[in-house]
Parts: C-alpha cells; sequence; structure tokens
C-alpha cells in the first residue's frame, strides 16, 4: 500500500459525458502527478500540482483539466469523453516539487475508465 | 515520441535463468528509475540512478547507469516466478520536474 488513494476505482461511461477522477495524496506529500496509461501510449505525464498551484503540463488535453485543493488531495476532470479515453488514470505524490532523486513518487491504485 | 526505448518488450523465460532488460534514449538525463508494476497496481519505484556509470543492487536485481547517462539496464539473475510483471524505466531531466517513461518489458517467468 503506497499511502495514496483513488477513487472510484472502475468508471465505466458514454462518450460524451464527463467525469471526476479523485486522488488523495500520501500524508505530508505536497506534490499530485496524473497519468494516462494505455496499451498503445504507455505510461504518459499529463499534469503536476504542487501545494496547490500547477507545476508542469505534459500531454493533457485541453478537454482535461485537474486541480489541487486546500488539503491537497487532487481531482482530475474529463470531459467529452471519446473512446479513445480509455485508459488506466494513476495519481501518484510525492514531498517536493521535483522529479529528481530523493522525491521520489508514490502511486496509487489507478482508476479504470471505460469509454462506451 | 517515444524519447526512451525499452527492449524487449515482452520476455518470457524459465525460473532461473538470468535476463537483462534495456533502456534507451538519445537525450541525457539527470536520473533515471526502474519501476515494477504488476495487474492492477500503480508502478512502485525499484531503484534510482543518477551517476553516469553507478552500478546499484537490489538483491537479485543489478541496475546500472550508462557512462553517457542515456541508457541504462536491468540484470536479474536466477529469476524467479515473483519477478513477474512490468517493468518501466523513466528518466528525468536536470531542467524539468516531469517524468519520461519507457514503452515497458513485460516480463514472465516460467515455473
Amino acid at each position: 500500500d503506497s499511502g495514496v488513494t483513488q477513487t472510484p476505482k472502475h468508471l465505466i461511461t458514454a462518450t460524451g459525458q464527463r467525469v471526476t477522477l479523485r486522488c488523495s495524496p500520501r500524508s505530508g506529500d505536497l506534490s499530485v502527478y496524473w497519468y494516462q496509461q494505455s496499451l498503445d501510449q504507455g505510461l504518459q505525464f499529463l499534469i503536476q500540482y504542487y501545494n496547490g498551484e500547477e507545476r508542469a503540463k505534459g500531454n493533457i488535453l485541453e478537454r482535461f483539466s485537474a486541480q489541487q485543493f486546500p488539503d491537497l488531495h487532487s481531482e482530475l476532470n474529463l470531459s467529452s469523453l471519446e473512446l479513445g479515453d480509455s485508459a488506466l488514470y494513476f495519481c501518484a505524490s510525492s514531498v517536493g516539487s521535483s522529479g529528481r532523486l530523493g522525491d521520489t513518487q508514490y502511486f496509487g491504485p489507478g482508476t479504470r475508465l471505460t469509454v462506451l | 515520441t517515444q524519447l526512451l526505448e525499452q527492449s524487449p518488450q515482452f520476455l518470457s523465460i524459465q525460473e532461473g535463468e538470468n535476463l537483462t532488460v534495456y533502456c534507451n534514449s538519445s537525450s541525457v538525463f539527470s536520473s533515471l528509475q526502474w519501476y515494477r508494476q504488476e495487474p492492477g497496481e500503480g508502478p512502485v519505484l525499484l531503484v534510482t540512478v543518477v551517476t553516469g556509470g553507478e552500478v546499484k543492487k537490489l538483491k537479485r536485481l543489478t541496475f546500472q547507469f550508462g557512462d553517457a547517462r542515456k541508457d541504462s539496464s536491468l540484470h536479474i539473475t536466477a529469476a524467479q516466478p515473483g519477478d513477474t510483471g512490468l517493468y518501466l524505466c523513466a528518466g528525468t531531466y536536470s531542467s524539468a520536474s516531469k517524468i519520461i517513461f519507457g514503452s515497458g518489458t513485460r516480463l514472465s517467468i516460467r515455473p
């Protein structure tokens, strides 16, 4: 158990819909990272928040957005869903703001999104 | 564009055999990490290497960072069924906080 929790574990929805994925970081961690893992694209970094502010952006679509709240939990919002958005979405947390040595990222169990 | 290429993509070997997984890039990384991911779970960090030529051992696993900090290898001796999983390498640049993950090597150890 990494200490990072994600809800829901599974989500099935239809194209065009909007969903919200939730992540609670490990106690004491200020950074939250979101990743998308699909069979054809592997694990792709989407976005990072540090202490409530956006810190780094990766391959995140404009239809997707995220935020980190004062209690440090984070939500990833996916809208106008397409079939290709079906994937595993992981949240990770770390103590600091960088992904470098000494700032280990701990991954949650993921949310499996299926868009029908 | 996949900046980190892993090979092989799939590997199925008998228990007790040795194996090596490679992670290659044309980019120089400030650090490189290896993760193992089991079905239904998130990746778990195994090791971080930061110095060119660095070798780290974790029981039966040996990790090496290339001299130029562009590539890495993971060697497993006497593989066991518990080693089965998806192995991911990931690199970080000194100028950015994001991590770039490799394409992964899916390892299966037959008893």
